[in-house]
């Protein structure tokens, strides 16, 4: 069966831009997490839903970062007018059970320039 | 605050000898601890989970231990392949109250296997 999916895989947004990152996570998991990796650091939690709510999302670093998961499923990141300090890898991961692994996506990695 | 630590540097082995990785932890009280390797490029891929009331975990050439006095998970490899080359990051999971399983992730450390 098909793993998580991120699209798209390479992001170049000028300083200022809008930028939207999407997620399709393995179907039927109900977690959905989203990670910010820096380089040479491990993930960092940006923010989990579990179905359509979100339930923690004391890692977005400001408010021009938004996530949401409409239906359940897919979910999009959205962050607004990017700085350079955003230039990072974010993940995303889909669970099946609290407490168990997490499936990772491949990333998207975004250069603010 | 939570805190992680794992080995900063880089570690280079033989071909064939016993890699062991180390995850310390502070300020919390996990009631799992994960490990996942991570490739150049790509995401985290799960390895294997330990649970706060199991000493050790074993899967193929992979074992893990968990000493919650020490607050100290220890991962090994053993008969290492090139091919083991990896980051490999652990990260504690406590269950909170407010329904939230996000993982906090060490810095990770990278293991080079020599031929």
């Amino acid at each position: 069966g098909a793993g998580v999916s991120q699209s798209p895989r390479y992001k170049v947004a000028k300083r200022g831009q809008d930028v939207a990152l999407r997620c399709d996570p393995i179907s039927g998991h109900v977690s959905l997490f989203w990670y910010q990796q820096a380089l040479g650091q491990g993930p960092e939690f940006l923010t989990y839903f579990q179905n359509e709510a979100q339930l923690d999302k004391s890692g977005l670093p400001s408010d021009r970062f938004f996530a949401e998961r409409p239906e359940g499923s897919v979910s999009t990141l959205k962050i607004q007018r990017t700085q350079q300090e955003d230039s990072a890898v974010y993940l995303c991961a889909s669970s099946g059970y609290r407490g168990r692994e997490q499936y990772f996506g491949p990333g998207t990695r975004l250069t603010v320039t | 605050s939570q805190k992680i630590e794992q080995n900063s540097e880089a570690l280079n082995i033989q071909e064939g000898k016993t890699a062991t990785l180390t995850c310390n932890y502070t300020n919390y009280s996990p009631a799992y601890l994960q490990w996942y390797r991570q490739d150049p490029g790509r995401g985290p891929v799960f390895l294997l989970l330990i649970r706060e009331n199991e000493k050790e975990k074993r899967k193929e050439r992979l074992k893990v231990t968990f000493d919650t006095t020490l607050k100290q998970s220890l991962f090994h490899i053993t008969a290492s392949q090139p091919a083991d080359s990896a980051t490999y990051l652990c990260a504690p999971l406590r269950l909170e109250s407010y329904n939230t399983d996000k993982l906090i992730f060490g810095t990770g450390t990278r293991l080079q296997v020599f031929p």
